[in-house]
């Protein structure tokens, strides 16, 4: 069965810090990754998504996420964070068959 | 702007009465998701559909949920009957084709609080 961890629970950084954020996943065949946020109140939207080519993708607002393959790991960085990207940030693995398994989420505090 | 349309957006109700959840996805898309959010657990997979059919509901305890597609245009979730334990925010979301790489869409949620 898939599943997704994500390390840290709760991230607290300044404005300009440099953000990465870990997620490991666990599953024998094709998947694609993705990372979501959830602004607070609000709905989850997409930052980013692997599929296949240069593991290393960018986002929007700033975001990369660099997928991993020998490390099962797809972490999400920025090199400056802001007060705005205070957020939930959510890991995400679907298999073949479409199946979406999301992390535990990490809690992004940026302080200004 | 096309967007997962999900009602209601906010149910209080009593502990033992029926809560259905209803869901309009993007017109288009062919896979229905819907995943329950809470502070404990995080999100969670309920069940997802492709084409109407159901694929997986192997995260939905079965003994009080059930989830169905009447049409393209309609995914329900419902609860019968509910507890206080399912207090949550559910979100469906929707995507389009057999590629499991398609992105799929969120819509707002629904907060359902059972006392």
């Amino acid at each position: 069965a898939q599943s997704v961890s994500q390390h840290n629970h709760h991230v607290i950084l300044s404005e300009a810090a440099s953000l990465e954020l870990g997620c490991n996943y666990s599953y024998g065949g094709t998947v694609n990754l993705f990372w979501y946020v959830q602004y607070p109140g609000q709905h989850l939207q997409l930052l980013l998504k692997y599929f296949s080519g240069d593991p290393l993708v960018k986002g929007i607002k700033g975001f990369e996420a660099e997928f991993i393959k020998s490390k099962f790991s797809f972490n999400l960085r920025k090199p400056s964070v802001q007060w705005s990207d205070t957020a939930e940030y959510f890991c995400a693995v679907s298999n073949q068959g479409g199946k979406l398994i999301f992390g535990q989420g990490t809690e992004l505090s940026v302080k200004p | 702007d096309a967007r997962v349309t999900q009602t209601p957006r906010h149910k209080v109700t009593e502990m033992g009465q029926e809560v259905t959840m209803r869901c309009q996805p993007i017109l288009g898309h062919n896979t229905v998701f819907w995943y329950r959010q809470t502070m404990m657990q995080g999100l969670e997979l309920l069940a997802y559909f492709r084409n109407r059919a159901p694929l997986d509901d192997s995260g939905m305890p079965k003994d009080r949920f059930s989830a169905e597609m009447p049409d393209a245009t309609l995914a329900t979730l419902k609860i019968q009957p509910s507890e206080p334990r399912d207090s949550a925010v559910y979100f469906c979301a929707s995507g389009q084709g057999e590629d499991s790489g398609n992105t799929i869409y969120f819509g707002e949620g629904s907060w359902l609080t059972v006392v």
